[in-house]
C-alpha cells in the first residue's frame, strides 16, 4: 500500500519561532489532508489540498503533486498550536482509504 | 450544522465482550469511514460505508463489523474482544467518497 512518511517526529519550538513540516507520499494521491490532533484526541481539519498551494491564518500548506509531497507552514507560533500534526493522503488507484502518517508532535514552550 | 458525532465517549469492557460503537454524520454527508488509532501512532483505516454499502476495508479481521443506515449514520461492532482492541475509534464522514473528510471526538474503548 501507499506509504506516508512525516518528517521531523517531534519539534520543540519557542512561542513566536516558525516551524515547516513535511509528508512524503510513495504514490499518486487524490486526496491530502492536515489534520490536528488535540489532547482530547479529535482531528481538527487544517487543511484539504490534494495539490496547490492554501492559506488560513498563521497556517499555510503546498502540495507537490508531481513531487509527491506536501509542506506545512506554521508561523507565529503560540501555545495553542501544539499538539501532533497528522498528514493523510487517498491513493489514486485501488481500495486504500485515507492513510495516514506517523505524526510530527510539536511542543510550543511560552 | 451539526458536525460528526460518537457515542459512547468513554467504554469499558472485559475480554471476549462485545461492543458497539455508534457515529451520526454530518449533514449532507453519505460516507462514512471508520478507524483505529493505537497509543502514539496514526489512525488505521477499518471500513468505510457508502450510502449504506461497505466501500472498501482496512486489514483487520472479520469480527470488526459494520453498518450504515438509510440516515447515513453507522456503528461499528467488534466481536470476541482482545485486549489489542484497546485504542481511541474515530468515526469521519464526508459528502462523497473522495472528498474531505471530518471526524468525531471518537471514541476511547479500554479492554481488560
Amino acid at each position: 500500500g501507499i506509504q506516508v512518511e512525516q518528517s521531523p517526529p517531534d519539534l520543540i519550538l519557542q512561542e513566536g519561532a516558525n516551524s515547516t513540516l513535511r509528508c512524503n507520499f510513495s504514490d499518486s494521491v487524490n486526496n491530502l489532508q492536515w489534520f490536528h490532533q488535540n489532547p482530547w484526541g479529535q482531528l481538527i481539519n487544517l487543511f484539504y489540498i490534494p495539490s496547490g498551494t492554501k492559506q488560513n491564518g498563521r497556517l499555510s500548506a503546498t502540495t507537490v503533486a508531481t513531487e509527491r509531497y506536501s509542506l506545512l507552514y506554521i508561523s507565529s507560533s503560540q501555545t495553542t498550536d501544539s499538539g501532533v500534526y497528522f498528514c493523510a493522503v487517498e491513493p489514486d488507484f485501488g481500495n486504500e482509504k485515507l492513510t495516514f502518517g506517523t505524526g510530527t508532535r510539536l511542543t510550543i514552550i511560552p | 450544522e451539526t458536525g460528526v458525532t460518537q457515542s459512547p465517549t468513554h467504554l469499558i469492557k472485559t475480554r471476549g465482550q462485545q461492543v458497539t460503537l455508534r457515529c451520526s454524520s454530518q449533514s449532507g454527508h453519505n460516507t462514512v469511514s471508520w478507524y483505529q488509532q493505537a497509543l502514539g501512532q496514526g489512525p488505521q483505516f477499518i471500513f468505510q460505508y457508502y450510502r449504506e454499502e461497505e466501500n472498501g476495508r482496512g486489514n483487520f479481521p472479520p469480527r470488526f463489523s459494520g453498518l450504515q443506515f438509510p440516515n447515513y449514520s453507522s456503528e461499528l461492532n467488534v466481536n470476541a474482544l482482545e485486549l489489542d482492541d484497546s485504542a481511541l475509534y474515530l468515526c469521519a464522514s464526508s459528502p462523497d467518497r473522495v472528498t474531505e473528510a471530518f471526524f468525531g471526538q471518537g471514541t476511547r474503548l479500554t479492554v481488560v
